[in-house]
């Protein structure tokens, strides 16, 4: 069955601060994409990163960085030198066996930067 | 890029009434669109699957009869949640492919606030 997990409920620090968000799937696919999105207050997603299971290449984009580990199931988000505007709940996602784009959720990690 | 509108944003309707969602791609065709649910800090639940032209495919433990999908157009997708309930009341979201491939073929709409009273 599709799963995934991130332990993290919430995570609260002060600006400047990193900041890195677990996420632990489980699927029994070999083929599969895995996603992080964003979810400000205003309710929206905002679309991180889309990685697929062949590439484990860890990924920075500015201040966002990824790091892929298929042996343990993880695809874990960073966030260095925080700010106030990265306050958002931060999911990460697994596409469905039957479809890539039907996504299996996590529950979220509510993040707050505090200045 | 790929912008999909959903509207309402909010709405309150009665217990026993019917609310209709839209989902529209609005500058590219979607065959296939989604639709999630979001309870109050929540995760997002994977509903159904709407499908230009035929009917849609729900999640088990969804109900059909409830929660009623239409995608008569490739550009429109609509859920029309019947004889609402308070439990009903959530954040309701839906997403639509795009064809151009690219990192991120899948879009969300800004998603609809449903209060039920």
């Amino acid at each position: 069955a599709q799963k995934v997990t991130q332990a993290q409920t919430e995570i609260s620090v002060v600006e400047k601060e990193d900041v890195t968000l677990d996420c632990v799937y489980e699927t029994r696919d070999t083929t599969y994409y895995l996603f992080w999105y964003k979810q400000p207050p205003s309710g929206e997603l905002v679309f991180l990163i889309r990685r697929n299971s062949f590439d484990e290449q860890n990924e920075i984009s500015g201040r966002y960085s990824w790091n892929f580990q298929k042996s343990t199931s993880s695809f874990n988000f960073t966030i260095t030198a925080s700010q106030v505007v990265d306050s958002a709940v931060y999911f990460c996602a697994l596409s469905e066996p039957s479809g890539y784009y039907k996504l299996s959720f996590g529950a979220g990690t509510t993040v707050t930067v505090r200045a | 890029g790929a912008v999909v509108s959903q509207h309402p944003s909010r709405v309150i309707c009665k217990s026993g009434t019917s609310v209709k969602i839209e989902c529209r791609s609005l500058d590219f065709q979607a065959t296939t669109m989604f639709w999630y649910r979001q309870f109050p800090k929540k995760s997002l639940m994977l509903m159904a699957t709407s499908n230009e032209g035929s009917k849609a495919t729900y999640e088990q433990g969804v109900e059909k009869d409830k929660f009623l999908i239409n995608h008569a157009s490739l550009t429109l997708s609509t859920l029309t949640v019947t004889s609402a309930h308070p439990e009903d009341s959530s954040f309701y979201i839906c997403s639509a492919i795009t064809a151009d491939g690219g990192d991120s073929p899948l879009h969300f709409g800004n998603g609809t606030r449903l209060t039920v009273t």
